[in-house]
């Protein structure tokens, strides 16, 4: 089984510094997938990023990347230069590449960035 | 936009009562998955649908039942609700059956949701 953790249910951050969100994951799984996924207040759940577990280098995606530490099972999003509106619901997840085709979600992380 | 759309936005309903939610996935997307998103459980995956064939099932209760037309939209029926029924329900599409590694590893599109209260 597929577990996801995400220790922080909330982050302050100050405009235009940049925050990491943790994520840890346990599977036994050999070919897995790891997303990142926000959700603003209005409730849509939007795509940020993705890592594979056999990809040698950490995703990026603009201001957002994925500081991937496989042997330590962790996959933790680094948001820079925060904007007012990345404050939002960040979830974590996880998918088994080969066996298994849903998505399993962290508890999430609450972030407010200060003006 | 993802391209997803999901029907009714909001939907207020009595225990006991049934209700029916709606997806519409990406032109062209085969899978469509169901997910839950409560206060107490938060998100959890309910089924999938793959071209029309159930493909997998997660923690779906027994009074929830869901299926994929042959346009391949899906329709989520929820049955005999209860309070505990109350929640946010997403449908999510991707390409795919799931078990690509190539690309995004098989990315889901959400839809906006349809939130469910059972008063």
């Amino acid at each position: 089984a597929q577990k996801i953790t995400q220790t922080q249910p909330g982050m302050f951050v100050q405009e235009k510094e940049a925050v990491t969100l943790d994520c840890t994951y346990d599977t036994s799984d050999q070919s897995y997938g790891l997303f990142w996924y926000k959700q603003p207040s209005s409730g849509e759940m939007i795509f940020l990023i993705y890592q594979g577990s056999y990809d040698e280098q950490n995703a990026t995606e603009g201001r957002y990347s994925l500081n991937f530490q496989k042997a330590r099972k962790s996959a933790n999003l680094v948001i820079s230069a925060s904007q007012l509106g990345d404050s939002a619901m960040y979830f974590c997840a996880m998918r088994d590449l080969t066996n298994d085709y849903k998505l399993s979600f962290g508890a999430g992380t609450t972030v407010t960035v200060r003006a | 936009d993802s391209g997803v759309t999901q029907t009714p936005k909001h939907l207020i309903t009595a225990t006991g009562q049934r209700v029916t939610l709606r997806c519409s996935p990406r032109s062209g997307d085969l899978s469509v998955y169901w997910y839950q998103q409560s206060l107490d459980q938060g998100l959890q995956f309910l089924i999938q649908y793959y071209n029309g064939e159930e493909r997998a099932k997660g923690n779906i209760l027994e009074r929830f039942s869901a299926q994929q037309f042959p346009d391949l939209h899906s329709e989520l029926n929820l049955s005999s609700l209860e309070l505990g029924d109350s929640a946010l329900y997403f449908c999510a599409s991707s390409p795919n059956s799931g078990t690509e590694t190539s690309g995004r590893g098989g990315e889901q599109f959400f839809g906006p949701g349809t939130r469910l209260t059972v008063l």
